[in-house]
């Protein structure tokens, strides 16, 4: 079974541009959730998502956004880029069932912001 | 409100030995998750152990296990017959299951190095 992918793993914008990362959860996975990691602030959780429908959202500016497709293929993008957007994001996805608890990880996007 | 505390910044140890990475929590939630994470210099996750609150027994993963005391909401994680490739960054993480989701918090951390 393939793992979850991001795309691109690795990337360069400048501040005040917008980006949009991608992630394609492990098939038949339906809850995706997102998390920043800095080297100042740790590892942070920005979203999930569950059937289409944000869940939980952690406390990040609304510069932050994201949505979920009908195949549980999500997205996040990120407006008017700060130099302090520079980060691993590194996206989730979940079985959902009563007995789940596992949260499996991508290889995370790479963002730098100059 | 939910924090994950790892006061341990960097642990060395010698190979085939054993470890212990120590994780404090605080929440008010009284169902709840615990979990440890290995993070190697590649940037994957990699999930190790889960401790559900309700859980009566202490978690057990091949090497490694997790050391829960719920009164004193501690969750350190032992490695045991340490390996070199256990070197990585070390994360506990806790996430509130009484309301649903997936929306957990990661402490800050720490890095194991295990020498030969």
């Amino acid at each position: 079974k393939a793992g979850v992918t991001q795309t691109p793993r690795y990337l360069i914008k400048t501040r005040g541009q917008q980006v949009t990362l991608s992630c394609s959860p492990i098939s038949g996975h339906r809850s995706v959730s997102w998390y920043q990691q800095t080297p100042g602030q740790g590892l942070q959780f920005l979203f999930e998502y569950f059937s289409e429908t944000q869940r939980n959202k952690g406390n990040f500016p609304g510069r932050f956004s994201g949505r979920q497709f009908s195949n549980s293929r999500s997205e996040m993008n990120v407006s008017t880029l700060e130099l302090g957007d520079s980060a691993l994001y590194l996206c989730a996805s979940s079985l959902v069932s009563l007995s789940s608890y596992e949260q499996y990880f991508g290889p995370g996007t790479r963002l730098t912001v100059t | 409100a939910q924090k994950i505390t790892q006061t341990q910044p960097g642990m060395f140890v010698q190979e085939k030995e054993a470890v212990t990475l120590d994780c404090t929590y605080d929440t008010s939630d009284p169902s709840y998750g615990l979990f440890w994470y290995k993070q190697p210099s590649s940037g994957e996750m990699i999930f190790l152990i889960y401790q559900g609150s309700y859980d009566q027994q202490n978690a057990t993963e091949g090497r490694y296990s997790l050391n829960f005391q719920k009164a004193r909401k501690s969750a350190n994680l032992v490695i045991s017959a340490s390996q070199l490739g256990d070197s990585a960054m070390y994360f506990c993480a806790m996430r509130d299951e009484s309301t649903g989701g997936f929306k957990t918090i990661f402490g800050a951390g720490t890095r194991l190095f295990v020498k030969a």
